[in-house]
């Protein structure tokens, strides 16, 4: 089975500061993917990275990045600078099984909401 | 980027009626289909596995007969809470694949189900 672990309910930090939202996760397969999402107030979910598990780069977009090890099966987000605009609930969800027919699943870890103060 | 339009975004309905939600996949074909909830500060949970022309896929504790779930075409489905009560308020949000990419899916902006 797998699971997703965000052990950081909520965070709050004054704008400028960097955060970094943790998630370790579980599974027995060896091919997975690990994703990030923004919940903003408004409910919709906005996809942020998609990751597989034979890639260990990390990868960094704009004021994002994201450090993914595999040996503590972890896969981390950091936000550098941060703005008001990022204050949302943020998911980290793993896929653990991609099948030739196309359908799969995500669990999703239950959230880490972040406040970013002025 | 693929986009995901569900309707309504929010919708109040008295006890015993049913309301229909519907997720479209605006410029792709998608033949999966997952609908979520999730209730107030909690993760999403996983309902159900739309596929098209086929029978959707519940999962534990979700009740077939109560949330109908109908994947007619490859652009909608279409999750139908019927006999509605109040504990039955909450987000509803849908997730489509486009089977032409490698597990990405996007999502809806999900329907916010108020039961009185």
């Amino acid at each position: 089975a797998q699971k997703v672990t965000q052990a950081q309910t909520e965070i709050s930090v004054v704008e400028k500061e960097d955060v970094t939202l943790d998630c370790v996760y579980e599974t027995r397969d060896t091919t997975y993917y690990l994703f990030w999402y923004k919940q903003p107030p408004s409910g919709e979910l906005v996809f942020l990275i998609r990751r597989n598990s034979f890639d260990e780069q990390n990868e960094i977009s704009g004021r994002y990045s994201w450090n993914f090890q595999k040996s503590t099966s972890s896969f981390n987000f950091t936000i550098t600078a941060s703005q008001v605009v990022d204050s949302a609930v943020y998911f980290c969800a793993l896929s653990e099984t991609y099948s030739g027919a196309g359908s799969y699943q995500l669990t999703f870890g239950k959230g880490t909401k972040l406040s970013v103060i002025p | 980027g693929a986009v995901v339009s569900q309707h309504p975004s929010r919708v109040i309905c008295k006890s015993g009626t049913s309301v229909k939600i519907e997720c479209r996949s605006l410029d792709f074909q998608a033949t999966t289909m997952f609908w979520y909830r999730q209730f107030p500060k909690k993760s999403l949970m996983l309902m159900a596995t739309s596929n098209e022309g086929s029978k959707a896929t519940y999962e534990q504790g979700v009740e077939k007969d109560k949330f109908l779930i109908n994947h007619a075409s490859l652009t909608l489905s279409t999750l139908t809470v019927t006999s509605a009560h109040p504990e039955d308020s909450s987000f509803y949000i849908c997730s489509a694949r486009d089977r032409r990419l490698n597990t990405e899916a996007f999502f809806g902006q999900g329907t916010r189900l108020t039961v009185v």
